[in-house]
């Protein structure tokens, strides 16, 4: 079946505007992980969602991001007044349930680029 | 803290050579821990993880506890194998997130 899809692949924006991100899970995964990856780093957890709840959204670095997953399967990634440090790669991953052992599937990324 | 340390940026072998990537972490409990693989222009996949004790294309990792490592093993390398490898840690109960270290890129050179 098909894997975890993101859209869109690559986005520039101006310092300032506000972005979505959008990630389709695999279909019926319950869980959804949103994680930032910058360059030269490993990718860094931003928020967990299980079902249409944020169960964890430690990782979010202020109060500029959001996330939502209004019918517990798309999710979108908002970032208001962006910033160049806010450049990075974003990944999506989606697992059949939360849990410790169940293997998290990544989507190829949405490229942020903040001029 | 939970940390995962992976102190090499870059390591090349030539094809035929063993290779160990070394992943360290920092946890208080008991981890669960994974290898994740980038090939070029491909998505994060897993490739293996403590818990199953397999092997996945010749690759090997054992969880050492005493020392808190979690190197993963290849007795002969293949030029395939070149890519972005990660460690992962997952742990907290109730929220599963990766703790990902840095990444280690493998060259293996013919």
């Amino acid at each position: 079946g098909a894997g975890v899809s993101q859209t869109p692949s690559n986005k520039v924006t101006e310092k300032g505007k506000y972005v979505e991100l959008r990630c389709d899970p695999i279909s019926g995964h319950t869980a959804l992980y949103w994680y930032r990856q910058s360059l030269g780093q490993g990718p860094e957890f931003l928020i967990y969602f299980q079902g249409t709840g944020a169960a964890d959204d430690s990782g979010l670095p202020n109060d500029r991001f959001f996330a939502v997953r209004p019918e517990g399967s798309v999710s979108t990634l908002k970032i208001q007044r962006t910033e160049r440090g806010d450049s990075a790669v974003y990944l999506c991953a989606s697992s059949k349930t939360g849990g410790t052992y169940n293997e998290q599937f990544f989507g190829p990324g949405t490229r942020l680029t903040v001029l | 803290a939970q940390r995962v340390t992976q102190p090499e940026k870059l390591l090349s072998v030539f094809k035929g050579a063993p290779v160990e990537l070394k992943c360290n972490y920092s946890y208080s409990g008991s981890p669960e821990l994974f290898w994740y693989v980038q090939y070029s222009r491909q998505r994060l996949q897993l490739l293996l993880r403590h818990i199953s004790r397999e092997s996945i294309k010749g690759f090997t990792a054992d969880l050492n506890k005493g020392e808190t490592s979690f190197h993963l093993k290849k007795p002969f390398a293949q030029e395939e194998d070149s890519a972005m490898y990660y460690c992962a840690l997952s742990g907290a109960s109730g929220t599963y997130k990766y703790i990902f270290g840095t990444g280690t890129r493998l060259k293996v050179l013919a």
